[in-house]
């Protein structure tokens, strides 16, 4: 069975600095892919990033960026230059499309930005 | 990206009488909605994964004749909640997704909806 691990339950960031978040995975399967979600206290979820499985290239999406290790099964999350509104719990999460579309999230960081 | 709303946002109800909750893909076609419940500080669990006009697919211990789901059209499902108690006192969060586009990948999120049972 997929499983996903976030072995960080809290994290803290000074503001401006960089922090990274940690996530591993087991699957046996080839294709699949990995999401970081931002959950805010306002709780609605909100998908940081994506990233597909055979691609080799990591995702970025401004200050957020991946450290996708396939073979590790390794999927941290990088946030540079860290702002107060990035104060949230944050979930990775796997998919693969023959489960019918579920995600299987791990168990959350909570991240906090000191000013 | 693609919307997906929820209502009521939070509701309060008595021991004993049920609640329907709403989740509506406002911009797409969703062919399968899921519904979540997360306790603080707790990850999401899934409860079930419905799937327009069948009926839903339950995860192991979540008893299906309390939470009832209805996924009738692509932009609706339903979730009640029968003879509520105190202990399904949750947040409970709706995704959905089209399984048929050609990005079928990413879920999109309700903004959930708290309910409290006195």
């Amino acid at each position: 069975a997929q499983t996903v691990t976030q072995s960080q339950p809290e994290m803290s960031v000074q503001e401006a600095e960089t922090v990274t978040l940690s996530c591993t995975y087991d699957t046996s399967e080839s294709d699949y892919y990995l999401f970081w979600y931002k959950q805010p206290p306002s709780r609605q979820m909100i998908l940081v990033i994506r990233q597909e499985a055979y691609k080799q290239q990591n995702a970025t999406e401004n200050r957020f960026s991946v450290n996708f290790q396939k073979a590790a099964k390794s999927f941290s999350l990088k946030i540079s230059d860290s702002q107060l509104g990035d104060a949230a719990m944050y979930f990775c999460a796997y998919w693969y499309k023959s489960v019918g579309g579920k995600l299987i999230f791990g168990q959350g960081t909570e991240l906090s930005v000191k000013p | 990206g693609a919307v997906v709303s929820q209502h009521p946002s939070w509701v309060i109800c008595k021991s004993g009488t049920s609640v329907k909750i709403e989740c509506r893909s406002l911009d797409f076609q969703a062919t399968t909605m899921f519904w979540y419940r997360q306790f603080p500080k707790q990850s999401l669990m899934l409860m079930a994964t419905s799937n327009e006009g069948s009926k839903a697919t339950y995860e192991q211990g979540v008893e299906k004749d309390k939470f009832l789901i209805n996924h009738a059209s692509l932009t609706l499902s339903t979730l009640t909640v029968t003879s509520a108690h105190p202990e399904d006192s949750s947040f409970y969060i709706c995704s959905a997704l089209n399984l048929l586009a050609s990005s079928t990948d990413t879920q999109y999120f309700g903004p959930g909806t708290r309910l409290t049972v006195l």
